[in-house]
C-alpha cells in the first residue's frame, strides 16, 4: 500500500507569490490534516479536512487555505508569501473507523526568498 | 495552558535504554502519540496509548502513562545507532476526530554513542 504522497519535494519562491501544496493520502483514507515545521515554531496544527469538509483549523491566518476532493486528496494554498512561511509543510492522513492513527507524508520543504 | 513539554536532548550509549519524557494538558480522553523523525524526512508514527491505559509494549518500546500527573513517557530498550533521531510526543486535540488536530511537544533529540 503506497504511503501519504506530497508534491512537489521542494519548492522556492517569491515573497509575495502564492503556491499550491498537494497531498494523496493513503488509498482509503478520509481524513486529512496539514502541519507546519519550522526550527522556531516547531509543529503546528494547519486545518484538517474530512469529506470535503474542513473539520478543524489551526491558528493560522487566512493567507492559509486548503480544500479536499472527492477523492480524498487534499491541497493547501498559501497566498503572497512572506519569508516566515519557509517551513517544512506536512501530511497525514486517517483510516476511517476509529481513526487512531495519523501517517505523515515526506512533507514539501517551501523556502521564500 | 496548550503546551506539550518535552525535554530537548538525550544522549546515551549504545545497548543503553533511552527514556524520553513528555508532559501533556488536556485532562479529557485523549489518545497520546510518539513519533520519530529522521534528518531530512516526515514523521514515523512509532505507537500511541489512549488516556485511560497505564502502559503499552510493542517490540523494544514501552510506552507509560501517569495519568495523575499528565506525563508521558517512551522507553527504547537496547538503544541503536539507527534510533538516533528527533522524537515528538503528540496530544490529540481533535474531539472526535481523534487525529484531525494533533499537538505536538518541541521533539527530544537522541543521540545514540557507538
Amino acid at each position: 500500500k503506497a504511503g501519504v504522497t506530497q508534491t512537489p519535494r521542494y519548492l522556492i519562491k517569491t515573497r509575495g507569490q502564492q503556491v499550491t501544496l498537494s497531498c494523496s493520502p493513503i488509498s482509503g483514507h478520509r481524513s486529512v490534516s496539514w502541519y507546519q515545521q519550522t526550527p522556531g515554531q516547531g509543529l503546528q496544527f494547519l486545518f484538517e479536512y474530512f469529506s470535503e469538509t474542513q473539520r478543524n483549523k489551526g491558528n493560522f491566518p487566512g493567507r492559509f487555505s486548503g480544500r479536499q476532493f472527492s477523492n480524498s486528496r487534499s491541497e493547501m494554498n498559501v497566498s503572497t508569501l512572506e519569508l516566515g512561511d519557509s517551513a517544512l509543510y506536512l501530511c497525514a492522513s486517517s483510516p476511517p473507523g476509529q481513526n487512531t492513527e495519523a501517517f505523515f507524508g515526506q512533507g514539501t520543504r517551501l523556502t521564500v526568498v | 495552558g496548550e503546551d506539550v513539554e518535552q525535554s530537548l536532548f538525550l544522549s546515551v550509549r549504545e545497548g543503553d535504554s533511552s527514556v524520553i519524557n513528555c508532559t501533556y494538558t488536556d485532562s479529557s480522553s485523549t489518545y497520546l502519540y510518539w513519533y520519530k523523525q529522521e534528518p531530512g524526512a516526515g514523521l514515523q508514527l512509532l505507537t500511541y496509548i489512549f488516556s485511560n491505559m497505564d502502559m503499552k509494549q510493542d517490540q523494544r518500546l514501552t510506552v507509560l502513562l501517569n495519568k495523575k500527573d499528565k506525563h508521558l513517557s517512551l522507553r527504547i530498550a537496547d538503544t541503536q545507532t539507527g534510533d538516533s533521531a528527533i522524537y515528538f510526543c503528540a496530544e490529540s486535540r481533535g474531539g472526535s476526530s481523534n487525529t484531525g488536530k494533533l499537538i505536538f511537544g518541541q521533539g527530544t533529540t537522541l543521540q545514540v554513542k557507538p
